[in-house]
């Protein structure tokens, strides 16, 4: 099992500019989520999705897209990136038939918007 | 809304020492707690998930407590050895949401 794999590990923007960030999980969970970390903070939850074709917004949605068209993907849409959106994003996922909702979380990817 | 803190934001401890890190939460409607470590540049490694039903886990050197009453969770970490040194997040978590604290970030000096 690779678990949760996100691509690209790091990208630089300008602004104005697009982008999608990748997450795919092999584990057949339900839910995925999109988290923010600014520098010396915690995380930030943007968007999840508890499972195919249904998406709700989290803390910090403002900036960002979401769809979920499989089990196993759900990627994380930029469509006019600023300076502000400069982060580590990380995605993660977990199974709602354990009793934990432990979320398995994946490397990140490191953005510099300039 | 659920707001979560962890204190001190650093600490900075010789080898061997016996540490404390603190998380507390205003909201004590919780589902569950983790706290995970995160090394520079790198992801989240889980290190333990307590339940609200319970009130500590332990793992090795590792054992973490939970008192929902008053909202607060404590990591404590026996023995401390250089390769301890990283961030430490703790979360917790609400209709399958989680929402972290700052971490602490912990240096363990030889």
């Amino acid at each position: 099992n690779a678990g949760v794999t996100q691509t690209p590990k790091f990208r630089i923007l300008k602004i104005g500019q697009s982008m999608t960030l990748q997450c795919t999980q092999d584990m057949n969970h339900n839910y995925m989520y999109w988290y923010r970390q600014d520098p010396g903070m915690g995380l930030k939850l943007i968007y999840y999705s508890v499972g195919a074709g249904i998406t709700d917004k989290g803390e910090v949605p403002n900036g960002y897209n979401v769809s979920r068209s499989t089990t196993e993907d759900f990627p994380l849409r930029l469509e006019l990136a600023a300076p502000s959106q400069t982060s580590v994003y990380f995605c993660a996922s977990s199974f709602p038939g354990t009793s934990s909702y432990e979320q398995y979380f994946g490397p990140g990817t490191r953005l510099t918007v300039t | 809304k659920q707001e979560v803190t962890q204190i001190p934001a650093a600490l900075s401890v010789p080898e061997g020492e016996n540490l404390v890190l603190n998380c507390s939460f205003t909201d004590s409607a919780i589902y569950n707690l983790q706290w995970f470590r995160q090394d520079p540049g790198k992801g989240l490694t889980s290190l333990l998930l307590i339940q609200s039903s319970q009130r500590e886990q332990t793992s090795g050197r590792l054992n973490a407590s939970l008192d929902k009453s008053s909202g607060r969770s404590t990591l404590y970490i026996a023995a401390s050895q250089p390769g301890d040194s990283a961030t430490y997040l703790c979360a917790v978590m609400r209709a399958q949401k989680l929402v972290f604290g700052q971490g602490t970030r912990l240096t363990i000096n030889p």
